[in-house]
């Protein structure tokens, strides 16, 4: 059973530019959580959706950012118009069960914004 | 809202040393706490789960209490080893579907 998988591992755009985070939870898994990691920070929970449903994004910031949980394929975490405070990691992390004790991450995606 | 924060924030031991990771959190109606290791460039990997009701949790050279009332939780790193070197982070969640989780301890092991 693959873990939870994300990609790209690392991204690279100019300000201004759009970045998508691509996270496939594990196999089994409907229930998928995006944190943030900022430099010398910890992670920040930013948001948390079930197939098709946001379900909690009090951690999103309220513009540009935007994130969805498809039917079909992974979930997708969208900036747009990248700025350099956008630099950071990215994390998913996938659960089977609504509970959050059994948070699987996956290997995150570093961005970083010219 | 919850805080979490983790002392040191970085530590430097010789192998075979018996450790301790502290963490702390300022509000102690938790749901669970989890301790999780963090390798450079890679994802999170878990090592214990306490829940609320639990005290401690053990695993292998690994041992977490947890003091609710106090808001504290300590990582018990026995025998150390140059492979245990990483950033070990805390995480704590209420009842909702997030982790709130600390900056972490920087943990090296010098062979």
């Amino acid at each position: 059973n693959a873990g939870v998988m994300q990609n790209p591992r690392h991204l690279v755009r100019r300000r201004g530019q759009e970045a998508r985070l691509r996270c496939s939870p594990m196999k089994g898994h409907s229930h998928v959580y995006w944190y943030r990691q900022l430099p010398e920070e910890g992670l920040k929970f930013m948001v948390y959706l079930q197939k098709e449903n946001i379900i909690d994004e009090s951690g999103m910031p309220k513009e540009r950012f935007s994130a969805e949980f498809p039917k079909e394929g992974p979930s997708i975490l969208r900036i747009q118009q990248v700025v350099r405070g956008d630099s950071a990691a990215y994390f998913c992390a996938s659960s089977p069960i609504e509970t959050i004790q059994t948070q699987y991450f996956g290997p995150g995606t570093r961005l970083l914004v010219l | 809202k919850q805080e979490v924060t983790q002392i040191p924030a970085a530590l430097s031991v010789p192998e075979g040393e018996n450790l301790v990771l502290n963490c702390s959190f300022t509000d102690s109606a938790i749901y669970n706490l989890q301790w999780f290791r963090q390798d450079p460039g890679k994802g999170l990997t878990s090592l214990l789960l306490i829940q609320s009701s639990q005290r401690e949790q053990t695993s292998g050279r690994l041992n977490a209490s947890l003091d609710k009332s106090s808001g504290r939780s300590t990582l018990y790193i026995a025998a150390s080893q140059p492979g245990d070197s990483a950033t070990y982070l805390c995480a704590v969640s209420n009842t909702g579907n997030q982790f709130y989780f600390g900056t972490g301890t920087s943990l090296t092991v010098i062979p």
